[in-house]
């Protein structure tokens, strides 16, 4: 079965960069989608298709995918950005949902 | 107003049984792939089960056989059977749309305990 490797953890300086990471086999071929997730609430979707933005996510977040690699950035990180990422896919071979298994964003 | 609002979640005890509500209102479940996600106690999200606009179904393979999605048009909601279930199963479940193409709404979640 498809796999995604995400780190558990990921600090950032407030106002600086954070850059998540969601290792798969050829990743690069997938359409990968980011949620954020905040105690005690529902996933919330920040960014689909690799780079999308849905309306209302702010242009601080963005997304890359290539290779075995796919990265969401936060830019200028906010206090209010702690929370829980996970990266998502779906695998054609398997017809699968694959979730990775979150990386918990601290935000110092 | 879009949303998706789950029902059905409590206490179960092993090998017992538990059927999830889905609600859908703003949108028309059958022209969705919809899916049910759940999220253990502590732990990351996992994917449980997908139906297809046209019907399909997918399943994960620690519910397989045990579980069953289904949905009701005239009602415009998904549901999940939830048949011989373990401590493992012991989760908040959520059901979301379209996680294919991103996953663009999901409800508040349900809880289900399986304990004696």
């Amino acid at each position: 079965s498809y796999e995604l490797t995400q780190p558990l953890s990921v600090s950032v300086a407030l106002g600086q960069t954070a850059r998540i990471t969601c290792g798969g086999n050829n990743i690069g071929s997938k359409n990968v989608h980011w949620y954020q997730q905040k105690p005690g609430q529902a996933p919330v979707l920040v960014i689909y298709r690799d780079s999308n933005r849905p309306s209302g996510i702010p242009e601080r977040f963005s997304g890359s995918n290539s290779g075995n690699t796919a990265t969401l950035t936060i830019s200028r990180a906010q206090a209010g950005d702690e929370a829980d990422y996970y990266c998502q896919v779906w695998d054609s071979s398997t017809l699968d949902v694959v979730f990775g298994g979150g990386t918990k964003l601290t935000v110092l | 107003e879009v949303q998706l609002v789950e029902s059905g979640g409590g206490l179960v005890q092993p090998g017992g049984s538990l059927r999830l509500s889905c609600a859908a209102s703003g949108f028309t479940v059958s022209s969705n792939y919809m899916s049910w996600v759940r999220q253990a106690p502590g732990k990351g999200l996992e994917w449980v089960s997908v139906i297809y606009s046209g019907g399909s179904t997918y399943y994960a393979d620690s519910v397989k056989g045990r579980f069953t999605i289904s949905r009701d048009n005239s009602k415009n909601t998904l549901y999940l059977q939830m048949n011989s279930l373990r401590a493992e199963d012991t989760a908040v479940y959520y059901c979301a749309r379209d996680l294919l193409g991103g996953g663009d709404l999901w409800g508040r979640g349900t809880l289900v305990t399986v304990s004696s």
